[in-house]
């Protein structure tokens, strides 16, 4: 079965510290990995993806994320964090083998940047 | 803006009444799917349509549950007999079918429904 986990609930961070926000994931197929952000009263907007190449994959507003198929991990970094980073992050995985497409998120991580 | 657009944002109703939702994906997206997101979890995949065929339903889509999408454009949640466990935010995204299916799904606002 497909599943993924986001094990911190929340995560704090100072602003202009760097920021991980971890997920792993378990798929049957080849994974393609997610990562969305909500804020709120919004509904969620794509950050980055990864399907195949480089492990590194960089997104929007500075994000980046890091594939380690061995850990199946995917986890959510930026350099230096901003006050306005502060929302609700997602990660999702579609199965390669999955003909619906849909995906599978995680039950979330509440980033919180501090000034 | 030609975003994903859900209407209404908000809907109060009460146990037992009947309730429906659309959704009008981006214009040239024909992958159309639906998503259940209550408090504290991530979103649950409810349905998906590929142009006017819907082709995966979720266990979670019991037989009180309808969706359409006619003429493969926007898009009908329908809940019959509403019950107070139906309280969440639905989420309706889309995606563009292109070279290797990879494309992202895009997210519109959602519809808060609360059943009294």
């Amino acid at each position: 079965a497909q599943s993924v986990a986001q094990p911190e609930d929340q995560v704090n961070v100072a602003e202009g510290n760097p920021l991980t926000v971890k997920c792993t994931y378990s798929v049957s197929g080849n994974p393609y990995l997610f990562w969305y952000v909500q804020y709120p009263n919004r509904g969620l907007q794509f950050l980055l993806k990864y399907i195949t190449g480089d492990n590194l994959v960089k997104g929007s507003y500075g994000f980046e994320a890091e594939f380690n198929k061995s850990q199946t991990s995917f986890h959510l970094k930026k350099p230096s964090a901003l006050v306005s980073d502060s929302a609700l992050y997602f990660c999702a995985v579609r199965d390669g083998r999955d003909s619906s497409y849909k995906l599978i998120f995680g039950s979330g991580t509440r980033l919180l940047v501090r000034p | 803006d030609t975003g994903v657009s859900q209407d209404p944002r908000h809907k109060i109703t009460k146990r037992g009444q009947n309730v429906t939702f659309r959704c009008d994906p981006i214009s040239e997206h024909n992958r159309l799917y639906w998503y259940r997101q209550t408090l504290g979890q991530g979103p649950e995949f409810l349905t998906y349509f590929q142009n006017e065929a819907q082709l995966e339903k979720s266990r979670l889509l019991s037989d009180r549950f309808s969706a359409e999408r006619p003429k493969g454009s926007f898009s009908t949640l329908e809940i019959q007999r509403t019950e107070q466990g139906d309280s969440a935010m639905y989420l309706c995204a889309s995606s563009l079918r292109g070279a290797g299916d990879y494309n992202e799904q895009f997210f519109g606002p959602g519809t808060r429904l609360t059943v009294l």
